[in-house]
């Protein structure tokens, strides 16, 4: 099993859908929990940063974090075709370089 | 522009070969981790270092190595490729400790990476 489980897709939407992506983990003591956006050919840029559990808003993303059920969630309200991309989930036990990654989502946002 | 630059941006090696890759950082920016990121996967730790020392080590074997300078560049060695080395690298790097989260935010940032082509 792997300690970071992320359904791969691809998952595709009308512009303006709102979009729930989700990860689930196996090792209670990640702490920290990221989501990437990564273009094609590009490296993976980050959107948010989660220290422990609770939820974040920036703009219209949203990142939920629920320890109790290791499972992680982001949410992106009005899709635009220009979030069409491969989102990745990340978690890090410390506040480390050595992060776990899920296996990514690809995400398109039809016009 | 992330200021992380990675060269170079594609390689086409043969199986047996050595490769060395590259990473500069930001200025400041004394921890840097490296990751190979297969087709359709997400990015798997390699390692990672911290002021020119291995601070850190993924499930890699010994092939793979590393350095550090103390000007924020380093490399990312390769020895005896295989066609399984065929993989985007990428290398992150991150402020100083202090700076980091968690109130002070994750702060690794990624380079575009280098794509690896063993034939």
């Amino acid at each position: 099993q792997k300690e970071v489980e992320q359904d791969p897709g691809p998952l595709s939407v009308p512009e303006g859908a709102i979009v729930s992506l989700n990860c689930t983990y196996s090792n209670s003591a990640f702490q920290y929990f990221m989501w990437y956006r990564q273009y094609s050919r590009k490296g993976p840029e980050l959107l948010m940063y989660t220290y422990s559990s609770g939820n974040k808003e920036d703009g219209r993303f949203t990142a939920q974090v629920d320890k109790s059920s290791k499972y992680i969630s982001l949410f992106i309200r009005d899709s635009q075709p220009s979030d069409s991309a491969t989102y990745l989930c990340a978690m890090s036990a410390g506040n480390t370089g050595k992060l776990i990654f899920g296996q990514g989502t690809t995400l398109q946002v039809k016009p | 522009e992330t200021g992380v630059t990675q060269s170079p941006t594609h390689l086409i090696k043969t199986r047996g070969q050595q490769v060395t890759l590259r990473c500069s950082s930001q200025s400041g920016h004394n921890t840097v981790s490296w990751y190979q990121q297969a087709l359709g996967q997400g990015p798997q730790f390699i390692f990672q270092y911290y002021r020119e020392e291995e601070n850190g080590r993924g499930n890699f074997p010994p092939r793979f190595s590393g350095l550090q300078f103390p000007n924020y560049s380093s490399e990312l060695n390769v020895n005896a490729l295989e066609l399984d080395d065929s993989a985007l690298y990428l290398c992150a790097s991150s402020v100083p400790g202090p700076q980091r989260g968690p109130e002070g935010g994750y702060g690794y940032t990624f380079g575009s990476g280098t794509r690896l082509t063993v034939v």
